[in-house]
């Protein structure tokens, strides 16, 4: 079974729609992150939770919400979605220390028409 | 701004052959520097990594090398194989939570 997963794998959703993005993982890490990726863009930093008290915005916050349900679970939340948040969203986890590697799951691939 | 900078969209190699990535970035506070590799469909998974008191790194088929003057950084695949045709981010990080990734390059090894 995979370490980290991500719900759905897909989704179209229309202007104004509000959506949930899920993720869990079984790796035991405190540390999960939410990434959105763009052609030529790379992976862009979204929100980050150290734990289920500890909860922070990233490099592109505006337009998105989170939720640290548990330990295994982070949710991403799009409050009212727009056609420029079509994207690639990663969900990734890690363990502190050293080069701090993170752990990434599937994707979620959304398009907002 | 862009700290961390993959300038070379695509590489095409011909199987056999070595395939070199390069990064470039611009914080010379970064302590760990890391490449992902990732497919179609899938999420980026963890390649290879380096400290900045090193200047080079190997694991099998991949080597990591730092030039912290350049501030630039390398991965050399020896010998490319058709499997290792993806997409490849460059990440830095100054051995805390955030790291910053590269905007990525494919690499299509030919067979």
């Amino acid at each position: 079974d995979a370490d980290v997963t991500q719900t759905p794998r897909n989704r179209i959703t229309k202007t104004g729609k509000r959506i949930m993005l899920e993720c869990s993982q079984t790796k035991g890490h405190d540390r999960m992150y939410w990434y959105r990726q763009d052609p030529g863009l790379g992976l862009r930093l979204i929100y980050y939770s150290f734990d289920v008290k500890d909860i922070n915005k990233g490099e592109i916050s505006d337009g998105y919400s989170v939720s640290r349900q548990a330990q295994a679970k982070f949710s991403l939340s799009l409050e009212s979605a727009i056609p420029n948040q079509t994207a690639l969203y990663f969900c990734a986890t890690s363990a502190p220390g050293g080069s701090e590697t993170q752990y990434f799951g599937p994707g979620t691939r959304l398009l907002v028409l | 701004d862009q700290q961390v900078k993959q300038n070379s969209p695509s590489l095409s190699v011909q199987e056999g052959r070595i395939s070199i990535l390069n990064c470039d970035y611009t914080n010379s506070m970064f302590d760990y520097f890391l490449w992902y590799k990732k497919y179609p469909a899938e999420g980026p998974t963890f390649l290879i990594s380096i400290s900045s008191i090193k200047d080079k790194n190997e694991d099998g088929r991949f080597t990591v090398f730092l030039n912290k003057s350049a501030k630039h950084l390398s991965l050399h695949i020896v010998p490319s194989q058709p499997g290792d045709s993806a997409v490849y981010f460059c990440a830095a990080n100054t051995g805390g939570f955030k790291t910053i990734f590269g905007a990525g390059t494919r690499l299509f090894v030919k067979a």
